[in-house]
């Protein structure tokens, strides 16, 4: 069965650069959310969208932005990036017409030197 | 506020033997589902198992079972028969309905290590 997608699996950046990481949704699934893991940590959200609206938000700096477009695919937008933006991110995608189980992607690692 | 509460940080177990993972919780919502994942060493989340505040039944999915006690607002994960790819992080979950947001909060984990 097709799983989320994300890309890149790992990343590494300077402070103050930039960062893209993008994520794509099991078929058929309405809803994506966006997660931070810290080294230790457990999940912390950070933003979701559903049908490309963004539906709840977290604990998501101010400097961070995402979104949601047509084909449903999100991408979380880093700017300035910091010393502590270096965790693990995750997105999940779930779907409203069942249970709602969030399923996740394998992450994408980003260390900030 | 909703708060997911782990009580054991690590846990051992040994092979072949089941263990049972605790997880409380606190929300005022009346409608929320109870997750659990495992997260291996590799660092990929795996859904294991979903209970919804409405379900009478526990939850089962293999050699996975959530005890689910509804009043105590407890939703324990049971592992029967411990395999040595059972040792991982195990994250308890929920999401509650809360004016039509579904973000999900983490407890904050607990390590099983099984021993053969």
């Amino acid at each position: 069965a097709a799983g989320v997608i994300q890309s890149p699996r790992h990343l590494i950046k300077e402070k103050r650069e930039t960062a893209t990481l993008k994520c794509y949704p099991i078929p058929r699934h309405d809803t994506v959310y966006w997660y931070q893991q810290g080294p230790g940590q457990d999940p912390q959200f950070l933003i979701s969208f559903y049908e490309k609206m963004q539906s709840d938000k977290g604990s998501i700096p101010d400097r961070f932005s995402a979104q949601q477009f047509s084909d449903y695919h999100s991408e979380l937008n880093m700017s300035s990036l910091e010393l502590g933006d270096s965790a693990l991110y995750f997105c999940a995608s779930s779907s409203r017409t069942v249970q709602e189980t969030q399923y996740f992607g394998p992450g994408t690692r980003l260390l900030v030197l | 506020a909703q708060k997911i509460t782990q009580t054991q940080p690590g846990m051992f177990v040994q092979e072949k033997e089941a263990v049972t993972l605790d997880c409380t919780y606190d929300t005022s919502d009346q409608s929320y589902g109870l997750f659990w994942y495992k997260q291996p060493s590799s660092g990929e989340m795996i859904f294991l198992i979903y209970q919804g505040s409405y379900d009478e039944q526990n939850a089962t999915e293999g050699r996975y079972s959530l005890n689910f006690q509804k009043a105590r607002k407890s939703a324990n994960l049971v592992i029967s028969a411990s395999q040595l790819g059972d040792s991982a992080m195990y994250f308890c979950a929920m999401r509650a309905d809360n004016t039509g947001g579904f973000k999900t909060i983490f407890g904050a984990g607990t390590r099983l290590f099984v021993k053969a």
